[in-house]
């Protein structure tokens, strides 16, 4: 299965961006490139998916990679609710919705 | 809508003990999936169930046995607890290919 990297952390000030990074080099053509992020003791929620093309929705927009090695997630003015562990990763529309999520990265957002 | 629903939200057990740990959605969603995570981690994908009638192995299935009782409700059993089985236990539902709701937890103790 095709793996992702994330920072352990990152921190940003209040209704600034915040750009997270994530690789993927082994990513395959038919594998997408999803976001959830977890709020603390809740479960995670849905963000955004993309497969070639940049994407925006009311949340976040997410930029891939012309060679779709990388992508960043780009949560445009960062709030204190934005505070959460957002985790990159892939999947293809043939694996019954299963995600593998590795340990994301922290997001630390200060007033 | 309530979403997803866990039942309990807390349980301590003693090894050897049983339980069932229960799920619930009223989307109408077909796939549902049981995760467990570990302190510091992300989520492991125990069993899922893609449509009411099926179901199939996570990542993590030892110890574990699920019930996908109807097209709502999906359980999940502990036959006899062991102390590796304490974590925090998220049941989720798909929407989409790519959009997963998930349930609030269930916190598990195993002493």
């Amino acid at each position: 299965d095709a793996k992702t990297t994330q920072p352990n952390s990152m921190e940003s000030n209040e209704e600034e961006p915040v750009h997270l990074p994530c690789n993927h080099s082994t990513i395959s053509g038919t594998d997408y490139i999803h976001w959830y992020r977890q709020l603390p003791s809740q479960g995670p929620e849905y963000v955004i998916h993309g497969l070639t093309s940049n994407v925006n929705n009311r949340m976040a927009s997410l930029a891939i990679a012309e060679d779709r090695k990388s992508s960043t997630l780009i949560l445009h003015r960062a709030t204190l609710r934005d505070a959460a562990v957002y985790y990159c990763i892939l999947g293809t529309t043939d694996s019954w919705g299963k995600l593998q999520f590795g340990a994301g990265t922290q997001v630390v957002v200060t007033p | 809508n309530a979403g997803v629903t866990q039942t309990p939200k807390f349980q301590v057990l003693k090894t050897g003990q049983s339980m069932t740990l229960q799920c619930a959605q009223d989307m109408n969603h077909n796939s549902m999936y049981w995760y467990r995570q570990d302190p510091g981690m992300g989520l492991r994908l125990i069993y899922y169930s893609a449509s009411e009638g099926t179901t199939d192995k996570g990542e993590v299935p030892n110890g574990y046995n699920v019930s996908r009782l109807n097209k709502r409700e999906f359980s999940l059993r502990l036959e006899s607890a062991a102390p590796s089985q304490t974590s925090v236990y998220f049941c989720a539902s798909r929407r989409t290919e790519f959009e997963q709701y998930f349930g609030p937890g269930t916190r598990l103790t195993v002493t």
